[in-house]
């Protein structure tokens, strides 16, 4: 099975911090995103990357950057952590999609990281 | 208008009961329509996928596409405690720069009762 791992469960950061969160998929798969998710807002999309130093905006950038100087490895910076990023982060990577009836859609998410930011 | 709408619940049903899931989407360029699960304090995991109208089974799981009416459902057959979680539907769409991503649903919350 894919595995995806979020380096930690809880982080509590001070606003103004550069904040760093990492993510790392064991399948070399091509694509990996950044979701947050928020009570009554559900999961919303930061950033993606379908390629080694390739990233495309999601729905909510700002505040946001991200890195892939490795196929494995995906991080989710905030350049300046203010208290509205205080969020579950959630990291998720997907292979080559299978279109056979058998075939696995492939989108794996990892546990999370719960920011708080104060 | 919301691209994908989803009753936030709270659901609670006894065990056994026939659950009914669903969402409705404006955007006819979605094409994977996916339902996943998540547990408290866990990430969502993929319980089924389609990619046309009509109905898919797994086990006490039909997921149901319906295109025309831009609306899709998760039926769970004979209910138990164990399913108690967020039920997440996502759809599948093509960015300007010709990536996919997902688009989510809310979640319903849902509570099987022993």
């Amino acid at each position: 099975d894919v595995k995806v791992t979020q380096s930690s469960r809880y982080l509590v950061k001070r606003t103004g911090e550069k904040v760093f969160l990492e993510c790392v998929q064991d399948m070399d798969h091509e694509n990996m995103f950044w979701y947050r998710q928020d009570p009554g807002l559900g999961l919303r999309l930061i950033y993606f990357s379908y390629d080694v130093k390739m990233k495309e905006k999601g729905d909510i950038p700002e505040g946001y950057s991200v890195s892939r100087e490795k196929k494995e490895r995906f991080s989710l910076i905030l350049e300046s952590a203010s208290t509205n990023q205080t969020s579950m982060y959630l990291c998720a990577s997907r292979g080559p999609r299978d279109r056979g009836s058998s075939g696995n859609y492939g989108y794996t998410f990892g546990s999370g990281t719960r920011l708080t930011v104060v | 208008q919301k691209e994908v709408e989803q009753d936030p619940g709270p659901l609670s049903v006894p065990e056994g009961a026939i659950v009914s899931l669903n969402c409705t989407y404006s955007n006819s360029a979605f094409q994977y329509f996916m339902w996943y699960r998540q547990y408290s304090r866990k990430g969502p995991e993929l319980l089924m996928y389609t990619y046309s109208s009509g109905n898919k089974e797994d086990g006490r799981f039909t997921a149901q596409v319906d295109k025309s009416s831009k609306y899709i459902s998760l039926f769970i057959r004979d209910s138990q405690p164990s399913d108690s979680a967020t039920y997440l539907c996502a759809m599948s769409v093509l960015t300007q720069g010709g990536s996919e991503k997902l688009v989510f649903g809310k979640g319903t919350k849902l509570t099987v009762n022993p």
